[in-house]
């Protein structure tokens, strides 16, 4: 099993405010994925990078894969309460299956 | 497409009852994942099956658990006799392509009392 971490674990802001999440681990990944999850359904897929560096953005979310490949982060613009729910990271090394990291819950107050 | 669908959506049992999920995956996707939440333990990977069959199970947790799938639309994850640590969550998920990522059902959440 390779250990993906994300921070923080919980994150409550108000509508309109900018926010960066995280995850890291010491394993290289050939390609990584975000998630987000409500509650009672199960996790859909964001994004997927797979070169270092790269940075991807869809709508007000910006995903970036680190150099190394063994790091990637999640920066929201103006969150809004439907960006609430379950950000998952999901990374891949020998090329048949995803590990999921520990997850970061986001709550957006309106 | 109706996605990857899943019964029973919620499971209330006794101990030491047998419990059977199921799960139908997207047509045409060739891998099938089963993996289990819970708060304490985030998203554990249980087994999965490429062309169905079991290419990795290191991840169910013991003897009680058993997955099948015998043929491209469907699939069961069996827990004999259950036990009040099994209660969680448990997602089926499908993929055809690692890099499209997977598509994962709604969930069977499980209480075992």
């Amino acid at each position: 099993t390779q250990l993906l971490e994300q921070s923080p674990q919980f994150l409550s802001i108000q509508e309109g405010e900018n926010l960066t999440v995280y995850c890291n681990s010491s394993s290289v990944f050939s390609s990584l994925q975000w998630y987000r999850q409500e509650p009672g359904e199960g996790p859909v897929l964001l994004v997927t990078v797979v070169t270092g560096g790269e940075v991807k953005k869809l709508k007000r979310l910006t995903f970036q894969f680190g150099d190394a490949r063994k790091d990637s982060s999640l920066h929201i613009t103006a969150a809004q309460p439907g960006d609430t729910g379950l950000y998952l990271c999901a990374g891949d090394s020998a090329g048949n299956q995803f590990y999921f990291g520990t997850g970061t819950s986001l709550t957006v107050i309106p | 497409d109706a996605g990857v669908i899943q019964s029973p959506r919620h499971e209330v049992t006794e101990m030491g009852q047998e419990v059977t999920l199921r799960c139908k995956p997207i047509s045409g996707h060739n891998s099938l994942f089963w993996y289990r939440q819970t708060m304490m333990r985030g998203l554990e990977l249980l087994i999965y099956f490429n062309n169905n069959v079991p290419i990795d199970d290191s991840g169910m947790p013991e003897d009680r658990f058993s997955a099948k799938m015998p043929n491209a639309s469907f699939s069961t994850l069996k827990i004999q006799p259950s036990e009040p640590r099994d209660s969680a969550v448990y997602f089926c998920a499908s993929s055809t392509d690692m890099l499209y990522g997977y598509t994962f059902g709604s969930g069977t959440r499980l209480t075992v009392v």
